[in-house]
């Protein structure tokens, strides 16, 4: 059963710091892992869609990497601001479940 | 585009009721994804249709729960009998491709009293 962890669950920060978030699955054959912003209230956005077959990839002051050998991925938030405070998610298609699933989530605040 | 848009935002209704909860994915987009999120169990997949067809519907709860896609730009999600397990924020998404990008709607927030 494919199972998708978060750490940590929240995380609190000044601004300016550069944050790594932390996701890990339990099924390496992936098709792909997405993270996902969302914000109070709101729908889940996409940031960044990395394939199996990528190692990384980079938005703006985001940038996200792919290891399927050992399950995890990271998030790395470069000079975080207070605008960053959401909850991030991460998930995964993998080949034997056909679905999207979910991480619970980190819940990120970044106070001035 | 002007996204996924679900409606209403906001359901407020009394046990036993029917709930009918709507969504228009993007244009263009093949898969739908109906998702149930609360605070206990996170994100739960319900159901996906591929070209308005239904694919997998093992996370649909239990009977009282349906979905249909009569045509590309239109789906609906029932609840009927409502009871107040069921209250959660219910979300649309859509993509180009079952491993493509997901888009969500804004959710539907249904309160069962």
């Amino acid at each position: 059963k494919q199972e998708v962890t978060q750490i940590p669950a929240a995380l609190s920060v000044p601004e300016g710091e550069n944050l790594v978030l932390n996701c890990s699955f339990t099924d390496s054959a992936i098709y792909n892992l997405q993270w996902f912003r969302q914000d109070p209230g709101k729908g889940l956005t996409s940031l960044l869609l990395i394939q199996s077959s990528q190692r990384e990839q980079t938005s703006g002051r985001l940038n996200a990497s792919l290891d399927k050998s050992s399950g995890r991925s990271t998030l790395y938030i470069a000079a975080s601001q207070p605008g960053d405070s959401a909850t991030y998610l991460c998930a995964v298609i993998s080949g034997g479940y056909n679905k999207l699933i979910f991480g619970a989530g980190t819940r990120l605040a970044v106070h001035p | 585009d002007a996204g996924v848009i679900q409606s209403p935002r906001h359901e407020v209704t009394e046990m036993g009721q029917e709930v009918t909860l709507r969504c228009k994915p993007i244009s263009g987009h093949d898969y739908l994804f109906w998702y149930r999120q609360t605070m206990m169990r996170g994100l739960e997949l319900l159901i996906y249709f591929n070209n308005n067809v239904p694919i997998d519907d093992s996370g649909m709860p239990e009977d009282r729960f349906s979905a249909k896609m009569p045509n590309a730009s239109f789906s609906t999600l029932k609840i009927q009998p409502s009871e107040p397990r069921d209250s959660a924020v219910y979300f649309c998404a859509s993509s180009l491709a079952f491993t493509g990008e997901l888009f969500f709607g804004e959710g539907s927030r249904l309160t069962v009293l």
